[in-house]
């Protein structure tokens, strides 16, 4: 079965700063994919970024990138020049396929929650 | 605007009633899948529809029934419903090669009196 493992139930960053939240997942799975969503106090769910198992050069969009370390089994968020609008839960999650390939679920970590102070 | 769109996005209902959520995936978008989520249980994944046909089946309880349509809209049934149902519901869609990631709508917010 995967598993998502965020250890960090929250987490405190000065604007301006930069914050690396874990993630740690366990599969036998060589294909897979990893991803971070962003939910505010709103509530929606907002795509950050993916990072696929065979992506050799670890992902960025923006002030976000990925730090995938394979053996490890980490894909770990870093948010650089944190924002007050940072403050919201984090979450990582994991992609398995099914054998039709069709798209299959994501699995998700419990999250983690970051604040972000003036 | 995500362009998933559920609806409704509150809903209050007592125990034992039956309720119906609503979602519209992305244009383009074929795969459409259901979550539940909830402060002890955190998002668990309910139920995948590809193209009008189950694909997958999470932590769904036998209470709850989902189909999709030909429109590709899809329907999430809640029956008999205890306080324990209270939770968000989210849709999401994705096209079938998601690098692009999964698109979440709004979410539905279940509270069960």
């Amino acid at each position: 079965a995967q598993k998502i493992t965020q250890t960090q139930p929250g987490m405190f960053v000065q604007e301006k700063e930069a914050v690396t939240l874990d993630c740690t997942y366990d599969t036998s799975d060589q294909s897979y994919g990893l991803f971070w969503y962003k939910q505010p106090s709103s509530g929606e769910m907002i795509f950050l970024i993916y990072q696929g198992s065979y992506d050799e050069q670890n992902a960025t969009e923006g002030r976000y990138s990925l730090n995938f370390q394979k053996a490890r089994k980490s894909a770990n968020l870093v948010i650089s020049a944190s924002q007050l609008g940072d403050s919201a839960m984090y979450f990582c999650a994991m992609r398995e396929f099914n054998s039709g390939g069709s798209n299959y679920k994501l699995t998700f970590g419990k999250g983690t929650l970051l604040t972000v102070n003036p | 605007d995500s362009g998933v769109t559920q609806t409704p996005k509150h809903l209050i209902t007592a125990t034992g009633q039956r309720v119906t959520l609503r979602c519209s995936p992305r244009s383009g978008d074929l795969s459409v899948y259901w979550y539940q989520q909830s402060l002890d249980q955190g998002l668990q994944f309910l139920i995948q529809y590809y193209n009008g046909e189950e694909r997958a089946k999470g932590n769904i309880l036998e209470r709850f029934s989902a189909q999709q349509f030909p429109d590709l809209h899809s329907e999430l049934n809640l029956s008999s419903l205890e306080l324990g149902d209270s939770a968000l519901y989210f849709c999401a869609s994705s096209v079938e090669s998601a690098d692009y990631g999964y698109t979440f709508g709004s979410g539905t917010r279940l509270t069960v009196v």
